[in-house]
């Protein structure tokens, strides 16, 4: 079974602040099939990065991830009022299809 | 645009059965794999099943194998959840998610809003 673990459990921050957030996964599986979502207050999660690195539409490009093998990152280099949500990160493919528990941003 | 809508969601008890329906719009809803990824109150993103394009393929995790089935009517552009021999720990939120294409070990790329499951006696 993968297991995906984040870092920082919360993480907080002011607007334009850079924030830096981890992801680590228990099995290494060779590509880069690795995601990021945010979710705010009762909304659905929203897709942000896919494939460790590549930006879904419409994302801004302040967001950007990073990583490969076991590590991955994402970063958000100036923070918005609408940044502070939670994170998760994705580990997908035939082998494993798993999340990760989650880091809330919030402001600080 | 793509648009997920769930429903079927409520109040059961222990024991008891639902069925969850997501229609999918603004899409060709047969050439994606699709899935359900359920989130308890608070908590994190649990993936519950997932279905191939033409519905031959069916995909469950380790806790609700058995209980719980996947489907799809292509022709409705709609995709279900029926859930049996539902269990307190099967309460959440349960999203309909699109997978990034044909493939069901794609990432998904869209959510529905979700509908809330409430197994209490």
């Amino acid at each position: 079974e993968i297991v995906l673990t984040q870092s920082p459990g919360t993480l907080s921050l002011s607007p334009g602040e850079r924030a830096t957030l981890s992801c680590r996964t228990s099995q290494s599986f060779g590509t880069n099939n690795f995601a990021w979502y945010q979710q705010r207050p009762g909304q659905a999660p929203r897709l942000l990065i896919y494939a460790a690195f590549n930006r879904a539409a419409g994302i801004p490009d302040r967001f950007s991830g990073s990583g490969s093998g076991t590590d991955f990152t994402l970063t958000i280099s100036r923070l918005e009022p609408e940044d502070f949500a939670v994170y998760f990160c994705h580990q997908y493919g035939r082998s494993a299809f798993a999340f990760g528990p989650g880091t809330t941003l919030d402001i600080k | 645009e793509v648009q997920l809508l769930e429903s079927g969601g409520g109040l059961q008890h222990p024991g008891g059965s639902l069925r969850l329906s997501c229609g999918g719009s603004g899409f060709i809803f047969n050439i994606y794999a699709m899935s359900w990824v359920r989130q308890a109150p608070g908590k994190g993103l649990e993936w519950v099943s997932g279905i191939s394009v033409a519905g031959g393929s069916t995909y469950y995790s380790d806790s609700v194998r058995g209980r719980f089935t996947i489907s799809r009517d292509n022709s409705m552009k709609t995709l279900f959840l029926q859930m049996n021999t539902l269990r307190p720990e099967d309460t959440a939120f349960y999203f309909c998610a699109r997978h990034g294409g044909a493939s069901y070990d794609r990432y998904i790329d869209n959510w529905g809003q979700g509908t809330l499951v409430t197994v209490s006696s």
